[in-house]
């Protein structure tokens, strides 16, 4: 099975900051990598597909790079609706496996 | 509008069984690709199971065996019956819709529900 690793899995930012997120594939996964957000008590929302393209309707400041293993999910000028937890997910080979996730919250 | 709502959550014994139905709208089930997933409150997202438009399936080790995802097109709704259940399947579980990219065959979760929770408890 492929192993998704996510770091940090947690950090603290400001409004404004610009802020990024890594993931790690155990091999090699193409661009088969997404990464969602989830906000508490609600469903997790896709944000970037096929590792850099921006899904319809979320912002600009959301992007996405990387192929092979390491992949960065950046959010450039942090705003209040951003901080939630954020996950990868590689659908490159059953079983698909997310990253353990992490959390971004106020400073 | 396209919509994903599932139901058929509750509280159940260890070894008992549970029929979860995610019923579409907007889009047709049967021409989709579609998957649940999990999440044990507090906890991170686990990757269950997937049907793909060719009726093929596939299955998260932790619960093959033991789940099984279907479909009805009649009712446009996806189906999970879980079987044998124990208290580590206790979570809440989300029906999504999966987007293929043609040629590359990329695959991404784009619809989501908003989950129901299941709980595995004597």
């Amino acid at each position: 099975d492929i192993q998704m690793t996510q770091s940090p899995s947690s950090l603290s930012a400001s409004v404004g900051d610009r802020v990024s997120i890594t993931c790690r594939a155990s091999q090699t996964i193409s661009s088969y990598l997404s990464w969602y957000q989830q906000i508490p008590g609600k469903a997790p929302k896709l944000l970037i597909y096929a590792a850099s393209s921006l899904q319809s309707g979320v912002p600009s400041r959301f992007s996405g790079s990387g192929s092979g293993t390491d992949f960065t999910l950046t959010i450039n000028s942090l705003q209040p609706e951003d901080f939630a937890t954020y996950y990868c997910l590689q659908t490159y080979n059953t079983p698909w496996t997310f990253g353990q996730g992490t959390k971004v919250d106020i400073k | 509008e396209e919509l994903l709502v599932e139901t058929g959550g509750g509280l159940i014994r260890p070894g008992g069984s549970l029929r979860l139905s995610c019923a579409a709208s907007g889009f047709i089930v049967s021409s989709n690709y579609l998957t649940w997933v999990r999440q044990v409150p507090g906890k991170g997202l686990e990757w269950v199971s997937v049907v793909y438009n060719d009726g093929s399936t596939f299955y998260a080790d932790s619960v093959k065996g033991r789940f099984t995802i279907s479909r009805d097109s009649s009712k446009n709704t996806l189906h999970l019956q879980m079987n044998t259940l124990r208290a580590d399947d206790t979570a809440v579980y989300y029906c999504a819709r999966v987007i293929e990219v043609h040629y590359y065959h990329y695959y991404y979760m784009d619809l989501w529900g908003k989950g129901t929770a299941v709980t595995v408890s004597s």
